[in-house]
């Protein structure tokens, strides 16, 4: 069965500190990797991933994909009160559509 | 540029009433897909259209029908309303000019219908 793991599902950190978010995924013909952030509103793009090895970086954001580990982090250093939400992980397959990760909500304390 | 926008907002409905909600997109694209989103279960996706005039079943598409008349709206139909499918909807486009596979590029989202079913 196809699915996309994310850990952890919820995390709380302080104002100021780097945190990781981790995806794994088993997917059949995997065409690419995306994360999204989702606060009280629709999902936002934040990164596709289609190659190995290569760091997608946006401001204090970035991510990288390991296409023979199945697996996917998402960076984000001196974290702000504004990076709290949930953040996606989805696997794109080819000649379907989109599988989600549950997400991680991620709190950011002052 | 709306973007994706979707009506209605918010939507109150008893067991057994039915409805259409609404996905409208300016941006030309060719795809478009219906989402539900339920606490701890992340998005999950219940049709999706790669063109005007086609639709296809996602991942929980019983209890909903779709339709894709005019290239820019998609619409959900829930014919008999039932508590289970009180949750939030979720309206997205992506454009694809590679062919018939799903697209891959980015998924634009509308701001949500948040519906409760009594």
């Amino acid at each position: 069965e196809d699915k996309v793991v994310q850990s952890p599902l919820s995390l709380v950190v302080h104002e100021g500190d780097t945190v990781t978010l981790n995806c794994s995924y088993e997917v059949t013909n995997f065409r690419s990797l995306l994360w999204y952030k989702q606060e009280k509103k629709a999902p936002t793009f934040l990164f596709m991933l289609t190659s190995s090895g290569i760091e997608k970086k946006s401001g204090r954001l970035s991510s990288i994909l390991d296409k023979k580990e199945l697996f996917s982090i998402l960076n984000i250093t001196a974290t702000q009160t504004g990076d709290s939400a949930v953040y996606l992980c989805v696997a794109n397959q080819a000649g379907t559509a989109l599988i989600f990760g549950k997400g991680t909500t991620l709190s950011v304390s002052s | 540029n709306a973007g994706v926008t979707q009506t209605p907002k918010f939507r109150v409905l008893k067991t057994g009433q039915s409805m259409t909600l609404l996905c409208a997109q300016d941006m030309n694209h060719e795809y478009m897909y219906w989402y539900r989103q339920d606490p701890g279960m992340g998005l999950r996706l219940i049709h999706y259209s790669v063109g005007e005039g086609t639709t296809a079943k996602g991942e929980v598409p019983d209890g909903y029908n779709v339709s894709r008349l005019k290239k820019q709206n998609f619409l959900l139909g829930l014919e008999s309303a039932a508590p289970s499918q009180t949750s939030v909807y979720f309206c997205a486009s992506s454009y694809d000019a590679s062919g018939r596979t799903i697209s891959y590029n980015e998924q634009f989202f509308g701001p949500g219908t948040r519906l409760t079913v009594l």
